[in-house]
């Protein structure tokens, strides 16, 4: 089946700065990637929705300009934490849209993110 | 806005044992459902995906069901080995992009 990749697998950072998440279709490619967050011990939640070549479109009660999302090709798909906070320390994962006979969603492995 | 449910939140068995997995969703009008496994700090794997049109599917020790009209889905496993221990997730998509997910069932397979 498709692969998606993330990258890094998990990341450590001080509170204050940035981290840039990267979701990668490795063998196909995808107009619209997705991104989810999933809390201890909770259920993943959909953050935003990416689309190449146009701008993400955010869940309500996400903060557009914290989680930056940039669509560049149709293989990848970036999300960058801005001035990240320990209350953003998660687990984030990506998902690719492939249309076949029927739409399916890949999910990425996931990065964890932790904050400081 | 759907809501998904699953229960047990927690199941451990005896290794051999068959057993099911329950999830409940509020609005029929859905796309497809899926479930899926995570394995701790992992991403998730895709076991089984029904469409709305369906009623069930199988792969191997595992058979899926989809009762759309009552909002219920089942998740059949037989002869339950250690190494199907994970977190199993249910997840609707509504006619919409979202996928909605439920909060898991944590099953542990004792050998």
């Amino acid at each position: 089946g498709a692969v998606v990749s993330q990258h890094p697998s998990r990341v450590i950072c001080k509170s204050g700065t940035s981290v840039k998440i990267e979701c990668r279709s490795l063998d196909f490619q995808a107009t619209t990637m997705f991104w989810y967050r999933q809390f201890p011990k909770q259920s993943l939640m959909l953050m935003a929705t990416s689309n190449e070549g146009s701008k993400a479109t955010y869940e309500q009660g996400v903060e557009k300009d914290k989680f930056l999302i940039n669509h560049a090709s149709l293989t990848l798909s970036t999300l960058t934490v801005t001035s990240a906070h320990p209350e953003d320390s998660s687990f984030y994962i990506c998902s690719a849209r492939v249309w076949t006979r029927e739409e399916t969603q890949y999910f990425g492995p996931g990065t964890r993110l932790l904050v400081l | 806005k759907q809501e998904v449910t699953q229960i047990p939140a927690a199941l451990s068995v005896p290794e051999g044992e068959n057993l099911v997995l329950n999830c409940s969703f509020t609005d029929s009008a859905i796309y497809n459902l899926q479930w899926f496994r995570q394995d701790p700090g992992k991403g998730l794997t895709s076991l089984l995906l029904i469409q709305s049109s369906q009623r069930e599917q199988t792969s191997g020790r595992l058979n899926a069901s989809l009762d759309k009209s009552s909002g219920r889905s089942t998740l059949y496993i037989a002869a339950s080995q250690p190494g199907d221990s994970a977190t199993y997730l249910c997840a609707v998509k509504s006619t919409g992009n979202q996928f909605y997910f439920g909060t898991g069932t944590s099953l542990t397979v004792i050998p």
